[in-house]
């Protein structure tokens, strides 16, 4: 268990619907990261949160949104969905960003979402 | 954005064999990490360097931060079967306060027994 919480695990949807995925961070973490991972593909950066705000964007599609909540949970929604959003999304968490040294990211096990 | 060339892209070895793996960016980075997935999981951190030059091992793992600051290698020494998976190098820009982490494309490791 590496102390972050992702879920569903597994998520079996239709095109066009919307879903939403969680994310706990490890205790004592404030920022919270979200990762595409696509079959055959690397981590597709997609979105960064300390504290509650936004502090960077990647790759993410508008029909995509998230937010981090006063507790450090943050949740991940995707609308609309096509098939090619099928994929792993994983969450990471890591200590404060304040600080010169970086001591890495602590992923989760991932929410494997497929569209049918 | 950032790019991080990793290479090889995939590897199959025979059980026992070493393994060496690079990555590469165009850009000065103050931390070096590397990391191994498992099939279905979330990466798993393996090695972190912190130090230009710095040299740092994890049982069968040795991990190098490059002079330059701009590449980083991860030798496996003694492959078995188990170190079947993904490695991905990570790193934090020099400068960067805001914690993101640039990750390479990964190099998929298969190891024969």
């Amino acid at each position: 268990d590496s102390g972050v919480t992702q879920t569903p695990k597994h998520l079996i949807t239709a095109t066009g619907q919307r879903v939403t995925l969680r994310c706990s961070p490890r205790s004592g973490d404030l920022s919270v990261y979200w990762y595409q991972q696509s079959l055959d593909q690397g981590l597709q950066f997609l979105i960064q949160y300390y504290n509650g705000e936004e502090r960077a964007k990647g790759n993410i599609l508008e029909r995509f949104s998230a937010q981090q909540f006063p507790d450090l949970h943050s949740e991940l929604n995707l609308s609309s969905l096509e098939l090619g959003d099928s994929a792993l999304y994983f969450c990471a968490s890591s200590v404060s960003t304040r600080t010169g040294a970086h001591y890495g990211y602590t992923f989760g096990s991932g929410t494997r979402l497929t569209v049918v | 954005g950032q790019q991080l060339n990793q290479s090889p892209q995939s590897m199959f070895i025979q059980e026992g064999e070493d393994v060496s793996m690079n990555c590469t960016s165009s850009s000065i980075f103050n931390t070096w990490l590397w990391y191994k997935q498992d099939p279905g999981e979330g990466p798993v951190l393996l090695i972190a360097l912190y130090k230009a030059g710095e040299l740092t091992s994890n049982g069968r793992l040795t991990a190098q931060f490059g002079i330059t600051r701009k590449d980083s290698f991860l030798n496996i020494s003694a492959s078995i079967p188990s170190d079947v998976g993904i490695y991905f190098c990570a790193g934090q820009m020099r400068g960067s306060t805001l914690g993101r982490l640039y990750f390479g494309r990964g190099t998929q490791l298969t190891v024969w027994p």
